[in-house]
């Protein structure tokens, strides 16, 4: 069973579409992150949520907009997608959100976003 | 805020012993994580100190100096699959984890 899944594993689209990546976890973990890793391999933190409440938004463009449907989702839409755009999206699960538990994040397989 | 350093490049011979640093600057800490990422992989969990002192995993090993905001990751008896990125990240409480921008280790025979 995968702990963390998320589709497409690769998506390939045109500058100005819009494109969502899907994620789910089977942890039964209470908080979800979306992390986007960039060329240079940069893991930065997007959004975190907990419980299905956005707890963290970090400095990202309004385009994005995460959604959770319930503690185990947490999907990632992207509107008038841009060059910049183009990067590997990791979702994350931890438990007690990782802010005092043992700092263990398990990551899904990661979508990779390629803007034409 | 919260940042962390470490180097970019790694070589080290198959069956070596390499040591990977980390330091940190954070106004509050929890604890510091490794985490390991192949090419075209997931980032996966390694090892987490929240106190000082020397963790052992199998060949893996982390340390940390609170005192200093510095730790590391050492890897005993390289072998070539060991050859990945390593990311230290910082756990300062009520915020996701902060990762440093990663060291590639390259295990050459």
């Amino acid at each position: 069973d995968t702990a963390v899944s998320q589709t497409p594993k690769y998506l390939v689209t045109q500058m100005g579409n819009d494109k969502s990546i899907k994620c789910e976890q089977n942890l039964g973990h209470d908080t979800m992150y979306w992390y986007k890793q960039d060329s240079k391999k940069f893991l930065k933190i997007m959004f975190s949520y907990n419980n299905k409440e956005l707890i963290i938004n970090e400095t990202v463009p309004n385009r994005f907009s995460p959604k959770s449907p319930d503690k185990a989702h947490l999907n990632l839409h992207i509107n008038s997608l841009e060059l910049g755009d183009s990067a590997v999206y990791f979702c994350a699960s931890s438990q007690e959100g990782a802010a005092s538990g043992p700092g263990e994040l398990f990551f899904g397989e990661g979508s990779r976003l390629t803007v034409l | 805020g919260q940042s962390l350093e470490q180097p970019s490049e790694v070589t080290a011979v198959e069956g070596a012993i390499v040591q990977i640093n980390c330091t940190y600057q954070t106004s509050g800490f929890y604890g510091l994580s490794w985490y390991q990422q192949h090419d075209g992989g997931a980032p996966t969990f390694l090892s987490y100190n929240a106190l000082d002192g020397l963790e052992e995993t199998g060949r893996f090993s982390s340390f940390l100096s609170r005192s200093d905001s510095y730790g590391y990751l050492l890897l005993q008896e390289l072998q070539m699959k060991d050859s990945a990125s390593y990311f230290c990240a910082l756990n300062s409480g009520n915020t996701p984890l902060v990762f440093g921008k990663g060291t590639r280790l390259s295990v050459i025979a």
